[in-house]
């Protein structure tokens, strides 16, 4: 049973880079079975996917948010990672990194447990 | 505004059943598969159906999916207080080559 943990810092100054680390364990990152996401969920909101990667390179960004955003794998570490420039308090939210089972359009199957990221001015 | 369009509340009686729809168009529920998430309070959002109408292990039967054109609904029978939870359905976006999220229903178990 993959599982997955977000980490990185919980609050982040306006205009600046949001950084987020997802930790994999009992799977790796570099199965060509499994692409790797990023999904995130405003304060009494829903949810909005932010974008998935995989080891394969096939990488696909929410168009509203593509200018801003990066994924990535670190194999080395058996992570992943999410950057988001520029953040405003729009991107104030809770972030979910998410695993998909053989393609970027099969379902996120398996979460982490949510990381809060409060942008201040 | 979401791409999917859910309805933001329902509720029903426990035992009864309830039902939850999801619209969309043809560059996402038309042609691509629906899957249904379940968020209890506080916690991540968990797999419920996939593939339209599949359940994942563990998932009781309680719960089915169904799909016709460019809608989808999720069904729940024999409402129990656990299943009060924020219920969202997403499919991919052929058109947006982006995952795609219905703006959620609040079940509420009276």
């Amino acid at each position: 049973q993959v599982q997955l943990q977000e980490s990185g810092p919980g609050l982040v100054k306006s205009s600046e880079t949001l950084s987020l680390t997802c930790t994999v364990s009992r799977v790796s990152v570099i199965s060509t079975v499994y692409f790797w996401g990023w999904i995130r969920q405003p304060p009494g909101k829903g949810l909005e996917w932010i974008g998935t990667t995989s080891y394969s390179g096939n990488t696909y960004y929410n168009p509203s948010l593509k200018s801003r955003v990066t994924i990535s794998l670190d194999t080395s570490k058996n992570e992943f990672s999410l950057r988001l420039s520029s953040v405003t308090a729009a991107d104030t939210a809770v972030y979910y990194c998410a695993r998909h089972m053989a393609s970027a359009a099969e379902p996120p199957d398996s979460w982490g447990q949510g990381t809060m990221v409060t942008v201040s001015s | 505004q979401s791409v999917l369009t859910q309805p933001p509340s329902v509720s029903a009686a426990p035992g009864h059943q309830v039902t939850i729809s999801c619209s969309g168009s043809g560059s996402n529920i038309g042609n691509n598969w629906v899957s249904w998430y379940q968020q209890l309070p506080g916690t991540a959002p968990k797999l419920l159906i996939f593939d339209n109408n599949k359940r994942p292990s563990g998932i009781p039967d309680r719960f089915s999916g169904s799909k016709s054109g460019t809608s989808a609904t999720l069904g729940i029978t024999g409402l129990q207080t656990g299943d009060e939870a924020d219920y969202y359905c997403g499919t991919w976006d052929s058109s947006l080559s982006a995952w795609v999220f219905g703006g959620g229903t609040k079940l509420t178990v009276l």
